[in-house]
């Protein structure tokens, strides 16, 4: 399982963009990579995933470079309510693998 | 369309006795994950599950600790003896067949052992 390196915290105020950067230097040609959102007392929200280049939904974007060692989740004009801890994870394609979450990135939010 | 119940929501109990935590999965899921989570620490992988099939139990401990997912009915992660190292919160996730890395989480049950 490849592993990943997150930064341990980021500070950010209300209207800017924020960008968690994830290192996976292992990833392997099968592997995916995941972003997840974890609220204090709630269990993690899967936020996006992505193969390669760029994906874009509702809530972020997600930009994956051609080596694909490294990702970005970007979170457009983030609010009070992003605070969260953030979780990149690289699992394959298979109905065989679990998924390793590491210590992720605790995100605050600041008027 | 229900998300992934798991219940009770808090359990208390005392050093010595069981802890039984149910969870049902999402209408079409077919995986069922457990993670344990310490204060202030990230999840911890215990268990993969498909129906009637254990698939990864290299999270577990070796003791005390056992999980199923019947035919019928919920998952359940049966904790005996219970410590108070034992007291965390516990999640279920669940996921189709085919995508794995893209798991639903329940709201977790928090047990404590006084």
């Amino acid at each position: 399982l490849a592993k990943t390196t997150q930064p341990i915290s980021m500070d950010s105020y209300e209207g800017q963009e924020v960008n968690i950067t994830c290192s996976h230097n292992n990833i392997a040609t099968n592997d995916y990579i995941t972003w997840y959102q974890q609220f204090p007392s709630q269990g993690p929200r899967f936020i996006i995933q992505g193969y390669k280049t760029k994906v874009t939904n509702e809530v972020a974007s997600l930009f994956i470079p051609a080596d694909r060692k490294s990702s970005t989740l970007s979170l457009p004009r983030v609010s009070l309510s992003d605070t969260a801890v953030y979780y990149c994870l690289v699992a394959g394609y298979s109905s065989a693998s679990k998924i390793i979450f590491g210590s992720g990135t605790r995100l605050s939010i600041r008027p | 369309n229900a998300g992934v119940m798991q219940n009770p929501r808090h359990l208390v109990r005392r050093r010595g006795q069981e802890a039984r935590l149910r969870c049902s999965p999402m209408k079409g899921h077919s995986h069922v994950y457990w993670y344990r989570q310490l204060p202030e620490e990230g999840l911890k992988f215990m268990v993969y599950l498909q129906k009637e099939n254990i698939i990864d139990e290299s999270g577990m401990p070796k003791e005390r600790f056992s999980a199923e997912f019947p035919k019928e009915g919920p998952s359940i992660l049966r904790i005996q003896q219970v410590v108070r190292g034992d007291s965390a919160a516990y999640f279920c996730a669940s996921s189709r067949q085919d995508s794995s890395y893209e798991q639903y989480f329940g709201p977790g049950t928090r047990l404590t052992v006084t």
